[in-house]
């Protein structure tokens, strides 16, 4: 049974570039969650996908945009990337049951130049 | 929104010795609040979580308490071994939250031989 995969797993990237990170989650889930983690801090909630639709989103720019696909995998996309935008990010699947437990995928480092 | 406070942001123990890291939030209406180990490099990994109409939670040498009144809640590691030293991070999640989690910063836990 495949946990979540993410590619690629490592990324170098020049500020103003545009990246698309992708994540297939677990089987059988069908929510997928998008997380940023920067160096030494907990993860920030970027969005969530459902049914093909962001349901939920945090406190991140229109840059941070996203796509769910019908068999349930999802894309990152963040457009002119700054130095801040380095980070690890992390995709999550889960059910669409309220608190059904998150299952992180291994991220991706996202490095900007 | 809500907020996660997570102290200590480091510990050390022996190994044997007991663990105690705690956690606060801001929103009273919080009703789950799952724990993740981050070992160096890898994805976070969910080891106990608790909802809000149970106090207290144990499984094996792990254990959390939840204090609704307080709102804080409790991570408890007894028998500590060597490969219980990770990261730990503390999250809560609204009701309805469709687990957009809100993480603390995180407590590097070192166990010593």
């Amino acid at each position: 049974d495949a946990g979540v995969t993410q590619s690629p797993t490592h990324l170098i990237k020049t500020r103003g570039q545009q990246v698309t990170l992708r994540c297939s989650p677990k089987s059988g889930h069908d929510t997928v969650s998008w997380y940023q983690q920067a160096l030494g801090q907990g993860p920030q909630f970027i969005f969530q996908y459902y049914e093909e639709e962001e349901r939920q989103r945090g406190n991140f720019p229109d840059r941070f945009s996203g796509h769910q696909f019908p068999n349930y995998s999802s894309e990152l996309n963040v457009n002119a990337l700054l130095l801040g935008d380095s980070a690890l990010y992390l995709c999550a699947s889960s059910l669409a049951t309220a608190n059904s437990p998150l299952h992180f995928g291994n991220g991706t480092r996202l490095t900007v130049t | 929104g809500e907020n996660v406070e997570q102290h200590p942001s480091t510990l050390s123990v022996q190994e044997g010795d007991s663990a105690v890291i705690k956690c606060t939030y801001s929103d009273s209406a919080s009703n789950y609040f799952p724990w993740y180990k981050q070992e160096l490099g890898k994805r976070p990994q969910l080891i106990i979580d608790i909802r809000s109409n149970v106090g207290e939670k144990k499984d094996q040498r792990i254990a959390v308490t939840l204090n609704k009144t307080a709102k804080h809640f409790s991570l408890h590691i007894t028998e500590t071994q060597p490969e219980d030293s990770a990261v730990y991070f503390c999250a809560a999640s609204p009701p309805g939250g469709g687990n957009k989690l809100t993480f603390g910063t995180g407590t590097q836990l070192k166990v010593e031989l």
